[in-house]
């Protein structure tokens, strides 16, 4: 059973330009997270995702940062017109659901550095 | 407002010294808890976890923790460390029963001296 896998593994954008990072979760999970990890600091929660629905996005920055889960295919992380401050690690997690079972599974992580 | 602190950045230690990773949470009610480690460069792996039941918790890798409901606290142990245990180690927390989302400390950096 492949774990999380996130692409890129490495990004690297200049200001003002879009960055996509992809997460495709354990298989037999329908919950994604993103984490954000700046240089030092822990991880900090952004946005919480079901298949095409969003569940919690407090942690989101609101504005150039949006992220989906659809049906098909990986969750998207998007940010636009980044800014040296977005550079940082971005994990993605996924948890199979139902009771009794509450551990996130990481990913390796996508180190966007923004120049 | 909920949070895990690690009051310790930094730990050296020398290999084959016991260890002790210090968290502490502050949650309305006790929260499900779990210790994950990251090498530099990788993804967090996860250590151990704590729902309920025995406070002492047995992990990969020879790590345990106990969990003290009095002190709020869910330590991390190691009797004998290793050079490979090198490492960052975060302490994380889960409102209990929810599929909500964790909240980091901000990690303890361990060095391993030979």
């Amino acid at each position: 059973n492949a774990g999380v896998m996130q692409n890129p593994r490495h990004l690297v954008r200049r200001r003002g330009q879009e960055a996509r990072l992809r997460c495709s979760p354990m298989k037999g999970h329908s919950h994604v997270y993103w984490y954000r990890q700046l240089p030092e600091e822990g991880l900090k929660f952004m946005v919480y995702l079901q298949k095409e629905n969003i569940i919690d996005e407090s942690g989101m920055p609101k504005e150039r940062f949006s992220a989906e889960f659809p049906k098909e295919g990986p969750s998207i992380l998007r940010i636009q017109q980044v800014v040296r401050g977005d550079s940082a690690a971005y994990f993605c997690a996924s948890f199979k659901g139902g009771t009794g079972s509450y551990e996130q599974y990481f990913g390796p992580g996508t180190r966007l550095t923004v120049t | 407002a909920q949070s895990v602190t690690q009051p310790d950045i930094h730990i050296t230690v020398s290999e084959g010294a016991s260890l002790e990773l210090r968290c502490n949470y502050s949650y309305g009610a006790t929260p499900y808890l779990f210790w994950y480690v990251q090498s530099p460069g990788q993804g967090l792996q996860l250590l151990l976890k704590y729902f309920s039941g025995d406070t002492l918790v047995q992990g990969i890798k020879g790590f345990e923790a106990e969990f003290k409901r009095s002190q709020s606290s869910f330590n991390l142990r190691k009797p004998s460390v290793h050079w490979s245990d090198a490492a960052e180690y975060f302490c994380a927390a889960l409102p209990t029963g929810t599929a909500s989302k964790l909240t980091f400390g901000t990690g303890t950096r361990l060095q391993v001296t030979l």
